[in-house]
């Protein structure tokens, strides 16, 4: 089974629309974030948690929320959808101390169209 | 500021060619960590490599090298003897806050063909 798992796997949806991603990961680590991916713009961290109760806003959170609900699952909302929205969105996990330290795992990703 | 800089958009070989893909990075701080990570037509991201800024001995893992060169802030990916399975979008990565973010700064990406 896939360390870091993301559903739905591809998602069409309206504008306006609210949409949830959800991220679930086997690997026990701490660290959790969130990114999207963009031709020729390569990831962008949308945001990252450190813990259940660490959230934080990365380089482009403007229209997004999420939700830590537990160690192994962060979720990615998108409160009404618009269609810049549109790309692929990465979850990835990493943890602290060790030979891995601070390496990021990704997901496999989720493809969101909105039209 | 920081910045990954991959200069190269597409590159095109035949199968079992050597092809070096460039990497140059900006960054003040002089603890910092550089990533390579594969994207293949399926769309998930690869974890490949990472090279702390205080290790500069170039590592090896089967047909692929990386040359990681301080003095010229570059950290170079070769791949020997390509395959067609070698095809995909290749990343470079930065992460330099010392673990504050682990806030991951990526390269636009290097597209690789490999042409049977």
């Amino acid at each position: 089974d896939a360390d870091v798992t993301q559903t739905p796997r591809n998602r069409i949806t309206k504008t306006g629309k609210r949409i949830m991603l959800e991220c679930s990961q086997t690997k026990g680590h701490d660290r959790m974030y969130w990114y999207r991916q963009d031709p020729g713009l390569g990831l962008r961290l949308i945001y990252y948690s450190f813990d259940v109760k660490d959230i934080n806003k990365g380089e482009i959170s403007d229209g997004y929320s999420v939700s830590r609900q537990a160690q192994a699952k962060f979720s990615l909302s998108l409160e009404s959808a618009i269609p810049n929205q549109t790309a692929l969105y990465f979850c990835a996990t990493s943890d602290r101390g060790g030979p891995s330290t601070d390496t990021q795992y990704f997901g496999p990703g989720t493809r969101l169209t909105v039209l | 500021a920081q910045k990954v800089t991959q200069a190269q958009t597409e590159i095109s070989v035949v199968e079992k060619e050597d092809v070096t893909l460039d990497c140059v990075y900006e960054t003040r701080d002089t603890t910092y960590y550089l990533f390579w990570y594969k994207q293949p037509p399926s769309g998930e991201l690869v974890f490949l490599i990472r090279r702390n800024s205080f290790d500069e001995q170039n590592e090896i893992s089967g047909r692929y090298s990386w040359n990681f060169q301080k003095s010229t802030s570059s950290f170079n990916f070769t791949i020997t003897a390509s395959q067609v399975v070698d095809s995909a979008v290749y990343f470079c990565a930065l992460s330099d806050d010392g673990g504050a973010t682990n806030k991951l700064i990526f390269g636009t990406g290097t597209l690789l063909a490999v042409q049977p």
